[in-house]
């Protein structure tokens, strides 16, 4: 019940294509849904996070959607660029608690 | 802009050694975590603490595992008698303020450890 499934493990998109990320949870529970994107030898950095109470979220360009009934959101990278190349993980954790649980991973390169 | 610094940032050991990883979380955060994450693989919560004591673990931290604040900068992760298994990326967290929904975590660059 406290997984996070993430698809898929490795993306590859040209310069300026759209990369989607998608992620899947089980635990009805779960209250808050972020992003994190990790770069070769960095710890994870919030990339944007998004509640159950919107449907989606827009920060410049990265969108999350979030499909509450289906239990699944997911991470849009618009205009795609060589430095977005890196590890993306989802996560998601309890209105009351705070610990992450994460998904996979997605190691995303942007060809130039 | 301020960050969570962790040392060492690599350590090899042999096992049944006992290791020490150090953080120092933000200087106003009051929230303090430690996750871990094997090559490869998810990154893996083990411990939160705040206000000097455990909030909660999960089931990796067993009773070989021990976190402590001694002062009131530094906050590490003391594993007793390492193991093969526990060679991981060991990352620290550390959050301001717990609200309605969570705050956000900032990560360390992480200690890479590996036991031999």
């Amino acid at each position: 019940q406290q997984q996070v499934k993430q698809s898929p493990q490795s993306l590859i998109v040209q310069k300026g294509g759209i990369s989607i990320i998608n992620c899947a949870y089980e635990n009805t529970a779960f209250d808050y849904f972020p992003w994190y994107q990790q770069f070769p030898g960095k710890g994870p950095a919030l990339l944007i996070a998004i509640r159950p109470d919107v449907s989606e979220k827009k920060e410049g360009r990265f969108t999350i959607s979030f499909n509450k009934s289906a239990k699944q959101f997911s991470l849009h990278i618009m205009d795609s660029q060589p430095g977005d190349s890196a590890t993306y993980f989802c996560a998601a954790s309890l209105s009351s608690g705070d610990k992450l649980t994460f998904g996979t991973g997605t190691r995303l390169a942007v060809r130039p | 802009e301020p960050e969570v610094t962790q040392t060492p940032s690599h350590q090899v050991t042999q096992m049944g050694q006992e290791v020490i990883l150090r953080c120092v979380p933000i200087s106003n955060h009051l929230y303090f975590y430690w996750y871990r994450q094997i090559l490869g693989q998810k990154v893996e919560f083990l411990v939160s603490f705040y206000n000097n004591e455990i909030s909660e673990k999960s089931e990796i931290f067993d009773d070989q595992f021990s976190v402590e604040r001694p002062d009131g900068s530094n906050f590490t992760l003391k594993i007793r008698s390492t193991k093969l298994e526990d060679s991981a990326m060991y990352f620290c967290a550390s959050t301001r303020v717990l609200r309605e929904y969570t705050g956000e975590l900032f990560f360390g660059e992480g200690s890479r450890l590996t036991v031999l």
